[in-house]
């Protein structure tokens, strides 16, 4: 049973670029939330997915979009790369995102913008 | 918004020592408190969760307590292992779904 895949692993980009981070999630689960994890920090939620649809989103900018697609994938676009973007994207699954339960993470996308 | 503080950011503890993490959180609505441990490079990874029905659960050498009262949470570690070392996040999740917020993460280093 494979868990939750992102792609890529790593990225390198310069400001004002964008950018386009995919996840699968984990066999079974339909909701996809992308947290933004900076150095030395915990996770910051920026936005669930569940039907197609952003159902949550945290304190993140416009910049910041996302999509879902009818096989439950999901993908996290940054539009206007700043160098504070750099961080490592991850992307969790889960199962009915009204009910609080365990979060699958993948093992992230890692962004440096220079 | 939800608001969690994790202390220490670091903790040093000699093999077979136990250490504990602790946790405060500001939303009384928060119902669900789940700690996850990442290695480094790695993705974080669910050790134990608690939710806000009971008060204490256990997993071999593992325990969360909770005190929401209090509003706060605690990891427990006995009999810490050389792979025992990484960074633990506390987390809170509340009616709004399982969004989840992090603390700032403690650095564990178990010393052989």
């Amino acid at each position: 049973d494979a868990g939750v895949t992102q792609s890529p692993t790593h990225l390198i980009k310069t400001r004002g670029q964008q950018v386009t981070l995919r996840c699968s999630p984990k066999s079974g689960h339909d909701t996809v939330s992308w947290y933004q994890q900076a150095l030395g920090q915990g996770p910051q939620f920026i936005f669930q997915y569940y039907e197609e649809e952003e159902r949550q989103r945290g304190n993140f900018p416009d910049r910041f979009s996302g999509h879902q697609f009818p096989n439950y994938s999901s993908e996290l676009n940054v539009n206007a790369l700043l160098l504070g973007d750099s961080a490592l994207y991850l992307c969790a699954s889960s199962f009915l995102p009204r009910v609080p339960g365990e979060l699958f993470f993948g093992e992230g996308s890692r962004l440096t913008v220079l | 918004g939800e608001n969690v503080e994790q202390h220490p950011s670091t903790l040093s503890v000699q093999e077979g020592d136990s250490a504990v993490i602790k946790c405060t959180y500001s939303d009384s609505a928060s119902n669900y408190f789940p700690w996850y441990k990442q290695e480094l490079g790695k993705r974080p990874q669910l050790i134990i969760d608690i939710r806000s029905n009971v008060g204490e659960k256990k997993d071999q050498r593992i325990a969360v307590t909770l005190n929401k009262t209090a509003k706060h949470f605690s990891l427990h570690i006995t009999e810490t292992q050389p792979e025992d070392s990484a960074v633990y996040f506390c987390a809170a999740s509340g009616n709004a779904g399982n969004m989840l917020t992090f603390g700032g993460g403690t650095r564990l280093m178990v010393k052989p």
